[in-house]
């Protein structure tokens, strides 16, 4: 079956430095991997975007890399801040037809002062 | 730019009532979703429109029903609510495939 599956329901992590939150995938064809925050009672915001024939993309401190060999994207904050605390979500979007985006359950950010 | 916009924002329901989420946005976009989301279970689509006129189910949609009778409204209909539907619902839109989406603030049903 497909899964998507986000390495750590939570991850800690002190001010300053880079944060790493994993997303792995199997039995997709991904054209597109997204990342996304979510703050509590709110609706997930869109960070980055990457294809599947780019290797890395940057947005100010933030960084994704997508490797479609080991079916795996790694999203980085480098610099981290107490306001980088969040829920983050990766989804993917297949080659085929309209598909929506399929989400993995978020990994909750805590970054500590 | 308002975005996407969800009413209500909260709401109460008992079991067999019926209710319909309204979903508005105003960038003009094309495609148009309707999210639920579950402690431990992430975000998992109901129903999906990929233009005026069209939709289409997705990975839940038993229990639910949708309309897209104009660009900017979504509509996702409850016609006998069960505690099972006890959720928080999330309208999306994006302009065409591979695009970001922006979603609205969600609406809390609790269905007693």
């Amino acid at each position: 079956s497909q899964k998507i599956e986000q390495n750590s329901e939570a991850l800690n992590i002190q001010e300053g430095k880079t944060a790493t939150l994993t997303c792995n995938y199997t039995n997709y064809s991904p054209a597109y991997l997204q990342w996304y925050r979510q703050d509590p009672g709110r609706g997930p915001v869109f960070l980055l975007l990457i294809r599947e024939n780019e290797k890395e993309k940057r947005k100010e401190r933030l960084k994704v890399t997508f490797d479609t060999t080991l079916k795996q994207s790694l999203f980085h904050i480098t610099a981290s801040q107490p306001a980088d605390s969040a829920t983050y979500l990766c989804a993917l979007e297949k080659y085929s037809g309209n598909t929506p985006l399929v989400f993995g359950k978020g990994t909750r950010l805590s970054v500590i002062a | 730019n308002a975005g996407v916009t969800q009413t209500p924002k909260f709401r109460v329901l008992k079991t067999g009532q019926s209710m319909t989420l309204l979903c508005a946005q105003d960038m003009n976009h094309e495609y148009m979703y309707w999210y639920r989301q579950d402690p431990g279970m992430g975000l998992r689509l109901i129903h999906y429109s990929v233009g005026e006129g069209t939709t289409a189910k997705g990975e839940v949609p038993d229990g639910y029903n949708v309309s897209r009778l104009k660009k900017q409204n979504f509509l996702l209909g409850l016609e006998s609510a069960a505690p099972s539907q006890t959720s928080v619902y999330f309208c999306a839109s994006s302009p065409r495939r591979g695009d970001g989406y922006t979603f609205g603030s969600g609406t809390r049903l609790t269905v007693v």
